[in-house]
């Protein structure tokens, strides 16, 4: 199975900060079958980002994902307070389907 | 607007088994394959398998095999999860989350349900 293993565990930072999250992989996930999710207390996790770099619906700009292979990244240009939450990174190029431990953003 | 809404929160002993439902809206049913994920308290989220709204048929995760049965209902646009043989670390969130192929299986997931709390405790 591929093991995700994301970076850092938390981080503290303040709105309107730029932001990068990594999400590496134990073996090359092919095809670039990566997606990333937010989520918030209490709430399920939502669809930010598909085969690595493409944005789902309705997800702003300020999102952005990048990478290939073993390593992949998360990018929010500009921190607003709703993005306070934890991420976690997802590939689907292998099964077992399998999830990063999460990085959770903090307000600082 | 695509809608999964889920079963209400279950307290169950060890040994016992556990059904949870998802009955889908905002979409046709049958088009797109539905996963189901856990999340343990504090911990990442766990796939555990689809279910094949068309045909019935399955994919589970090889943990699971052997405990999990994911069924549906075209008729009432609903899938089941059932767990048997229930575990103290099988205490939970499981949701359900749609597949966005339609008609193929891409294996991430673009609509989840709120998710239903399942507690194994003696």
């Amino acid at each position: 199975e591929i093991v995700l293993t994301q970076s850092p565990g938390t981080l503290s930072l303040s709105p309107g900060e730029r932001v990068t999250l990594s999400c590496r992989a134990s073996q090359s996930v092919s095809r670039s079958f990566l997606a990333w999710y937010q989520q918030k207390p209490g709430q399920a996790p939502r669809l930010l980002i598909y085969g690595a770099s493409s944005r789902a619906t309705g997800i702003p700009d300020r999102f952005s994902g990048s990478g290939s292979g073993t390593d992949f990244t998360l990018i929010i240009s500009r921190l607003e307070p709703e993005d306070f939450a934890v991420y976690y990174c997802q590939q689907y190029d292998t099964s077992p389907l399998t999830f990063g431990q999460g990085t959770k953003l903090e307000i600082k | 607007q695509v809608q999964l809404v889920q079963s209400g929160a279950e307290v169950k002993k060890p040994g016992a088994s556990v059904k949870v439902s998802c009955q889908a809206s905002g979409y046709t049913f049958t088009g797109y394959y539905m996963h189901w994920v856990r999340q343990a308290p504090g911990q990442g989220p766990e796939w555990m398998g689809w279910v094949d709204p068309i045909s019935g048929g399955t994919n589970y995760a090889l943990s699971f095999q052997g405990r999990v049965t994911m069924t549906r209902d075209t008729s009432i646009s609903t899938a089941y999860m059932e767990l048997s043989r229930l575990r103290f670390d099988d205490t939970a969130i499981y949701y359900c989350a749609r597949d966005p192929g339609n008609r193929n299986s891409y294996w991430y997931f673009d609509f989840w349900g709120r998710g239903t709390s399942v507690t194994v405790s003696a």
